[in-house]
């Protein structure tokens, strides 16, 4: 059973240019959350996709968006990029809502962006 | 703000050896706390979690001790292993009702044992 996917695993990017991330969650999973961790920090939540909508949206400017696709997979978008992007965004998936979903919380291993 | 505040940032301990990570946080809604394994170039795993009900959880070498009144809980890990130096993260969230409650993060602590 995989778990969490995510795609690429390295990317390297200039400022002002535009990435998209990539995820898949574990099988059976419905909601996927995207988080930010820069070197020596703790994850930063980003926003939390279900049903295809966006449901919950951490500290982050419109600069950061996302998608969720009906197979539950989901994308970030991270547009104008700048130096402070430079980070190890996570992908997090889960199943359904409510009180017990955090305790299935899976993370996949995260994609290392790097803003030169 | 940081709404988990975790300390100590490092910490060596010797094999064998008990290791104590503590946090603490402000929000009373919070109701779910996880700690979490990072090792170099991998994602958090969940280790063990508490929800406030109770004082204390444990898993194996792995136990949790919560504080209610102190808004404080604290990580152990007994018999301390080589194995486990790693990145551990407390964390918290306020996950009640309908929706799937994000988590908030401490900085994080890096724990080495030394053989």
């Amino acid at each position: 059973d995989a778990g969490v996917t995510q795609s690429p695993t390295h990317l390297i990017k200039t400022r002002g240019q535009q990435v998209t991330l990539r995820c898949s969650p574990k099988s059976g999973h419905d909601t996927v959350s995207w988080y930010q961790q820069a070197l020596g920090q703790g994850p930063q939540f980003i926003f939390q996709y279900y049903e295809e909508e966006e449901r919950q949206r951490g500290n982050f400017p419109d600069r950061f968006s996302g998608h969720q696709f009906p197979n539950y997979s989901s994308e970030l978008n991270v547009n104008a990029l700048l130096l402070g992007d430079s980070a190890l965004y996570l992908c997090a998936s889960s199943l359904g809502q409510g009180a017990s979903g955090n305790e299935k919380l899976f993370f996949g291993s995260g994609t290392q962006l790097s803003v030169l | 703000q940081q709404q988990v505040k975790q300390s100590p940032q490092s910490l060596i301990v010797q094999k064998g050896g008990i290791s104590i990570i503590n946090c603490a946080y402000e929000n009373t809604a919070f109701d779910y706390f996880p700690w979490y394994q990072q090792f170099p170039g991998k994602g958090p795993a969940l280790l063990i979690a508490i929800r406030p009900d109770v004082s204390e959880k444990k898993e194996g070498r792995f136990t949790i001790s919560f504080n209610k009144s102190a808004k404080q809980f604290s990580l152990h890990i007994m018999d301390s292993q080589p194995g486990d130096s790693a990145t551990y993260f407390c964390a918290a969230s306020d996950d009640r009702g309908s929706t799937l409650g994000r988590l908030y993060f401490g900085r994080g602590t890096q724990l080495t044992v030394w053989p």
